[in-house]
């Protein structure tokens, strides 16, 4: 089975600080991995996605994610975050041959503070 | 703004009841996804639907069931309603139905059973 470990809840930074939100996934195939993140009251919105070739991505809002093969891990970085960054983050995987089934981790809050 | 509607926005219902969510995908899109995201068990997948026919299931309940109809829009019903199913519930569209794919989510509607 596959799963999904997103290794901090919550992540409280300063505004301007750098941030990494850790992601682990279990899996014994090739996977495609997401980073989504959500807004207050609001839906999903992606970030970035790995799918092959160059292991760093580098999405929107300046985030940037690192795939590591042999560490199994999918961490999300940003240099320098603003007050509008603070959101829950969900790490998620698929499997080519299971269709979109998107396997969530369990999220985590990022709060920037002043 | 993603591209997909979600109608309601909330639905407050009591136990033993059944409802309808409904989604519009995102134009041109042929999958709909259903995930279900609660306190206790994060976002799960819950059913995958490509050009009206089913593609994928996950650990969806014998009450719940769903259609993709010719219009390619989605509806998920639940029914005998328990309070364990108060959730907020989304629908995310792509255009393929592979795992590549990035999926556009909607707003979600919260489900409330009292």
């Amino acid at each position: 089975a596959q799963s999904v470990t997103q290794l901090d809840s919550q992540v409280p930074v300063f505004e301007e600080a750098p941030v990494e939100l850790r992601c682990n996934y279990s899996s014994s195939v090739s996977v495609y991995l997401f980073w989504y993140v959500q807004y207050p009251n609001q839906g999903l919105q992606l970030l970035l996605k790995y799918l092959s070739g160059s292991t760093l991505v580098k999405g929107i809002n300046g985030f940037e994610a690192e795939f590591n093969k042999s560490q199994t891990s999918f961490h999300l970085r940003k240099p320098s975050v603003h007050i509008s960054d603070t959101a829950e983050y969900f790490c998620a995987v698929t499997r080519g041959n299971q269709g979109g089934k998107l396997i969530f981790g369990q999220g985590t809050e990022l709060s920037v503070k002043p | 703004d993603s591209g997909v509607t979600q109608t309601p926005k909330h639905l407050i219902t009591a136990t033993g009841q059944r409802v309808t969510l409904r989604c519009s995908p995102r134009s041109g899109d042929l999958s709909v996804y259903w995930y279900q995201q609660s306190l206790d068990q994060g976002l799960q997948f819950l059913i995958h639907y490509y050009n009206g026919e089913e593609r994928a299931k996950g650990n969806i309940l014998e009450r719940f069931s769903a259609q993709q109809f010719p219009d390619l829009h989605s509806e998920l019903n639940l029914s005998s309603l328990e309070l364990g199913d108060s959730a907020l519930y989304f629908c995310a569209s792509s255009v393929g139905g592979n795992g590549r794919d990035t999926q556009y989510f909607g707003p979600g509607t919260r489900l409330t059973v009292l």
